[in-house]
């Protein structure tokens, strides 16, 4: 059964660090593995989509990689700024069918001023 | 541009009661879902449908039904309430199965007592 870990639960940095985020999961047989932020009381949004034969993907500050034979996937953000200040999961996708995402339980990042 | 709306945004039911959950999607989406998040827990798929007419269970279908009726639509009922059903209840949509990433509604948080 394919289980996703997010590492620190928790984090807090002051503004203008960089910061990298950090997913595993247990079986390298994924589709595509994606990022979300999540604000309090919100739902989900999807930052960035790496499918199974990419290595990164980028959007503005956020750089995400992926390393399927290690099961490990990084979500780096350059130059924080308090706005980031949100909960990021983390979730993969097993097949190209319509089946669900199994998500992480999340990193919970916290951008002093 | 109003992507995923869901209805309530709060509800508080007494146990044995029931409700419907509502979603509609403006996007045109084939496929859609229903996942609820606990607390400090990562989301997980209670139903979902890739077309109008077609469901089908998740990982934690119990205690829940779905319909599909209308491409837009896909309502989810709780016929007993139970108090382990105190949860934040997400529906989603894509476009298709693939490397297509689900939009989120903002959720649906609902108390059990």
């Amino acid at each position: 059964k394919q289980e996703v870990t997010q590492i620190p639960a928790a984090l807090s940095v002051p503004e203008g660090e960089n910061l990298v985020l950090n997913c595993s999961f247990t079986d390298s047989a994924i589709y595509n593995l994606q990022w979300f932020r999540q604000d309090p009381g919100k739902g989900l949004t999807s930052l960035l989509l790496i499918q199974s034969s990419q290595r990164e993907q980028t959007s503005g500050r956020l750089n995400a990689s992926l390393d399927k034979s290690s099961g490990r996937s990084t979500l780096y953000i350059a130059a924080s700024q308090p706005g980031d200040s949100a909960t990021y999961l983390c979730a993969v996708k097993a097949n190209q069918a319509g089946t669900a995402l199994i998500f992480g339980k999340g990193t919970t990042l916290s951008v002093s001023s | 541009n109003a992507g995923v709306t869901q209805t309530p945004k709060f509800r508080i039911l007494k146990i044995g009661q029931s409700m419907t959950l509502q979603c509609t999607q403006d996007m045109n989406h084939n496929y859609m879902y229903w996942y609820r998040q606990d607390p400090g827990m990562g989301l997980k798929l209670i139903y979902y449908s890739v077309g109008a007419g077609i469901t089908d269970k998740g990982e934690v279908p119990n205690g829940y039904n779905v319909s599909r009726s209308t491409t837009e639509d896909f309502p989810l009922r709780l016929e007993l309430a139970a108090p382990s059903q105190t949860s934040v209840y997400f529906c989603a949509s894509s476009p298709g199965g693939g490397n297509q990433p689900q939009h989120f509604g903002d959720g649906t948080r609902l108390s059990i007592l």
